[in-house]
């Protein structure tokens, strides 16, 4: 069964703390990408990534850091250094260069609240 | 960042009533894409237009990749209950390989 996974659902931390949200997709996908959204509000990039061992800052990577080490997963930090970080974190997927359809796919989300 | 102009921001209509929602873009766009989400859930991809002047159905739901390529629009006949959700359009910036985001259509529809 092809997908995007996210976990946890929901995760809490206490301020101050690290912490790292997964995402895995088997779509064989080159393009990932994370995204914030914050109650009633639109989606705001964090960070993307076209291919294994490279990144690119979105619009709102301060506090946030990536790494993309495989293909298939695209691990999210959210630092301490983020000022507000309750919020939904949005995994997505596109295939970019392995083929002309550039679809993109989202996973489940993970609702993270920092106490 | 770049956001994408859509309207209406919200709309309530009848069980049964046709829907239109639109999105301009100051770009141009050679990937249009419609999502809808709903409450804590990630969005859903629903249509995706490839060139200009294409009209794509997915079952009730129609949308049109525009002629100029900053526009698309979405289409929703004989609404129903579970059509209620925030539907999103989506341009991709081809020179970046960004997605570019509308302001989302809140869609409330009242059996």
């Amino acid at each position: 069964d092809g997908g995007i996974t996210q976990s946890p659902k929901y995760l809490f931390r206490k301020e101050g703390q690290n912490v790292t949200l997964s995402c895995e997709q088997n779509l064989n996908h080159d393009a990932m990408y994370w995204y914030r959204q914050d109650p009633g509000q639109g989606l705001r990039l964090i960070y993307y990534s076209q291919i294994v061992n490279d990144f690119q800052k979105g619009d709102i990577a301060e506090g946030y850091s990536v790494s993309r080490e495989k293909k298939e997963s695209f691990p999210l930090t959210v630092t301490s250094a983020q000022k507000n970080p309750t919020a939904f974190y949005l995994c997505a997927s596109s295939p970019w260069a392995s083929g002309p359809y550039n679809e993109q796919f989202f996973g489940p989300g993970t609702r993270l609240t920092v106490l | 960042g770049q956001q994408l102009n859509q309207s209406p921001q919200s709309m309530f209509i009848q069980e049964g009533e046709d829907v239109s929602m639109n999105c301009t873009s100051s770009s141009i766009f050679n990937t249009w894409l419609w999502y809808k989400q709903e409450p804590g859930e990630g969005p859903v991809l629903l249509i995706a237009l490839y060139k200009a002047g294409e009209l794509t159905s997915n079952g009730r739901l129609t949308a049109q990749f525009g002629i100029t390529r900053k526009d698309s629009f979405l289409n929703i006949s004989a609404s129903i209950p579970s059509d209620v959700g925030i539907y999103f359009c989506a341009g991709l910036d081809s020179g970046t390989y960004k997605y570019i985001f509308g302001t989302g259509t809140r869609l409330k529809v009242l059996a």
